[in-house]
């Protein structure tokens, strides 16, 4: 089955515990994207990646760091959590750009 | 900058009747533009998209959008909603050749039976 695979689906975690939430596609997709969703502000951009060693950065990657060392996987650093980190993060993966995004299921990021 | 505005942060419409949701955004050149549905507790699914040619674009489960350049809208129609359509929906603008993306804030829809 075609999935974007985000692990974990729910975290709680303190100020400044470095975290890592992981993502993958089984689809061969070159794009992969992560998104935070948060209440009001809709979707917004962290960081994308059109292939392997290839990421650049969205509206707001502060505070965040991506890898992309394999095609298939595609993670999320948090390296220093911070509270206004608290947020709903999707991972996504495409063909390329501009073509019909698969979303993962989400994880529920909570930094207190 | 890049920016999609939704104005309708929520609307509630009988089962049966028509839908619009709005969707304006501001950019330069002609963008690559979506529509998104997110039902509870759930990743986002599209809806429909559009790049080029026919203004009036046709999606999955009944839904359809028009692009109006003079208008910079792309507004999202259904005929005769059902209960399964309540979800939320958000519109998208993607640039750079699609790979930036920005999305507007979501409309919240709610089915009244």
């Amino acid at each position: 089955e075609a999935q974007v695979t985000q692990n974990p689906r729910y975290l709680i975690t303190v100020t400044g515990k470095k975290l890592t939430v992981t993502c993958s596609q089984n689809m061969n997709h070159e794009y992969m994207s992560w998104y935070r969703q948060d209440p009001g502000l809709g979707l917004r951009q962290i960081y994308y990646s059109m292939n392997v060693e290839v990421t650049d950065k969205g509206d707001v990657p502060e505070g965040y760091k991506v890898s992309r060392k394999e095609k298939r996987n595609f993670p999320l650093i948090l390296e220093s959590p911070s509270p206004n980190q608290t947020s709903l993060y999707f991972c996504a993966s495409s063909f390329s750009g501009n073509e019909k995004l698969f979303f993962g299921s989400g994880t529920q990021l909570s930094v207190l | 900058a890049q920016s999609v505005t939704q104005p309708d942060i929520h609307i509630t419409v009988s089962e049966g009747a028509s839908l619009e949701l709005r969707c304006n955004y501001s950019y330069g050149a002609t963008p690559y533009l979506f529509w998104y549905v997110q039902s509870p507790g759930q990743g986002l699914q599209l809806l429909l998209k559009y790049f080029s040619g026919d203004t009036l674009v046709q999606g999955i489960k009944g839904f359809e959008a028009e692009f109006k350049r003079s208008q910079s809208s792309f507004n999202l129609r259904k005929p005769s909603v059902h209960w399964s359509d309540a979800a939320e929906y958000f519109c998208a603008v993607g640039y750079q050749g699609a790979q930036k993306l920005v999305f507007g804030q979501g409309t919240r829809l709610t089915i009244n039976p």
